[in-house]
């Protein structure tokens, strides 16, 4: 149980495109989703949280118009890199969580996101 | 402020060897433990919790953890391992009644044959 779909697993374009990453639970309800990034050989850092049908809540130093994140339903949340650059090359990873705070998060297999 | 500190960035081991890797948090209010492990390329994938109770948690793939309150610690162990326990290992604390977790920087297991 506790499964967590993250698509695409890969991906790379050129400088400018927009990119969308979804994130889904595929047998429980998530009420909350996190996003995660992942730079090389560091640790996750949280980009923001989102619950479903409400804005999402990000972190200090993370641009909400630069990474849109949408959380429609119970199963499904959206991350669009918009007019992606080199540096937004990187490992997003996102989790899904059922319940409250002392719950654990469910991880997605993370998107490798390459901007040539 | 909150902090999760894993003090080895990589630990070498030979298989059937026993193993500990080290988490210690600070942290002003209540907190919930968690001990992941990520294989490359991939997402984390819960090892093990602590929410309260005993504080010997057992995980998947024959680990445990022992939650320590007065050492704020929260170590990994596992008796002998295994060449498929080669990947990252992460702890996280997650903070009462706060929609947050934080990350350790990660322990790298190298298991050799």
């Amino acid at each position: 149980g506790a499964v967590v779909s993250q698509h695409p697993s890969w991906v790379i374009c050129k400088s400018g495109t927009s990119v969308k990453i979804e994130c889904r639970s595929l047998d429980f309800q998530a009420t909350t989703m996190f996003w995660y990034r992942q730079f090389p050989k560091q640790s996750l850092m949280l980009m923001a949280t989102s619950n479903e049908g409400s804005k999402a809540t990000y972190e200090q130093g993370v641009e909400k118009d630069k990474f849109l994140i949408n959380h429609a339903s119970l199963t499904l949340s959206t991350l669009t890199v918009t007019s992606a650059h080199p540096e937004d090359s990187s490992f997003y990873i996102c989790s899904a969580r059922s319940g409250g705070d002392n719950q654990p998060q469910h991880f997605g297999d993370g998107t490798r996101l390459s901007i040539l | 402020a909150q902090s999760v500190t894993q003090l080895d960035s990589q630990v070498p081991v030979f298989e059937e060897a026993p193993v500990e890797l080290r988490c210690n948090y600070s942290s002003s209010v209540s907190v919930y433990l968690f001990w992941y492990v990520q294989y490359p390329n991939q997402g984390l994938q819960l090892l093990l919790k602590y929410l309260s109770g005993s504080t010997l948690v057992k995980g998947i793939n024959g680990f445990e953890a022992e939650f320590n309150k007065s050492q704020t610690s929260f170590h990994l162990r596992k008796p002998s391992v295994h060449i498929s326990d080669t990947a990252e290992y992460f702890c996280a604390v997650g903070l009462y009644n706060f929609n947050k977790f934080y990350f350790g920087s990660g322990t790298k297991l190298n298991v050799k044959p």
